[in-house]
């Protein structure tokens, strides 16, 4: 049975700061990894995909990056700003289940 | 290109009662898939639609059920609603391919009392 694990559970940190954010997973057959954003009581917004394939995507200030082989991701955001306060969530792909599995979450604050 | 929506928004049931929640995917897109978010489980699949049949489901009792019609458009029933139905229900549309990216609706907030 595949399971997601996100540390740290709550990451509060100052603006400017760069930040990492870990996820990992227990079973390397999975089609994709995805990292989310959720706001307080909305729905999940889409940062990144990264392919089985792939090692590493960007965009802007975030980048990616996948080791499929030790179930491991992080998200890293550049140059943090208060309008990145929220929940970031990875969810993986699996083949088996042929479903989304999620982690369950990091809530991060950055604070002005 | 519209996003997913889903409606309503907001909803509260008393215990007993049931419920329908209806989501739309983007257009073009063919698969539509559901989601629990509670506070202590997390997000938890429920189902997942494509081309009006079931293809996948989650480990959810059968008072909940769903459909898919030839639009691509989603239903998802509760039925006897219990106090811990109360959730977040997301839907998520894609294309069907298991390589693409997820989108997400805002959901809907059920609260059952």
């Amino acid at each position: 049975k595949q399971e997601v694990t996100q540390i740290p559970a709550a990451l509060s940190v100052p603006e400017g700061e760069n930040l990492v954010l870990n996820c990992s997973f227990t079973d390397s057959a999975i089609y994709n990894l995805q990292w989310f954003r959720q706001d307080p009581g909305k729905g999940l917004t889409s940062l990144l995909l990264i392919q089985s394939s792939q090692r590493e995507q960007t965009s802007g200030r975030l980048n990616a990056s996948l080791d499929k082989s030790s179930g491991r991701s992080t998200l890293y955001i550049a140059a943090s700003q208060p309008g990145d306060s929220a929940t970031y969530l990875c969810a993986v792909y699996d083949t088996g289940f042929q479903k989304l599995v999620f982690g369950t979450g990091t809530r991060l604050l950055v604070s002005p | 290109k519209a996003g997913v929506t889903q409606t309503p928004r907001y909803l509260i049931k008393t215990r007993g009662q049931q419920v329908t929640l209806s989501c739309s995917p983007i257009s073009g897109h063919r698969s539509v898939s559901w989601y629990q978010q509670t506070p202590g489980q997390g997000l938890q699949f429920l189902f997942e639609y494509f081309s009006e049949t079931q293809r996948n489901k989650g480990n959810f009792p059968g008072r909940f059920s769903g459909r898919q019609f030839s639009n691509s458009r989603s239903e998802m029933n509760v039925s006897t609603l219990e106090l811990g139905d109360s959730a977040l229900y997301l839907c998520a549309s894609t294309t069907g391919q298991g390589t693409d990216t997820q989108y997400f609706g805002p959901g809907t907030r059920l609260t059952v009392l």
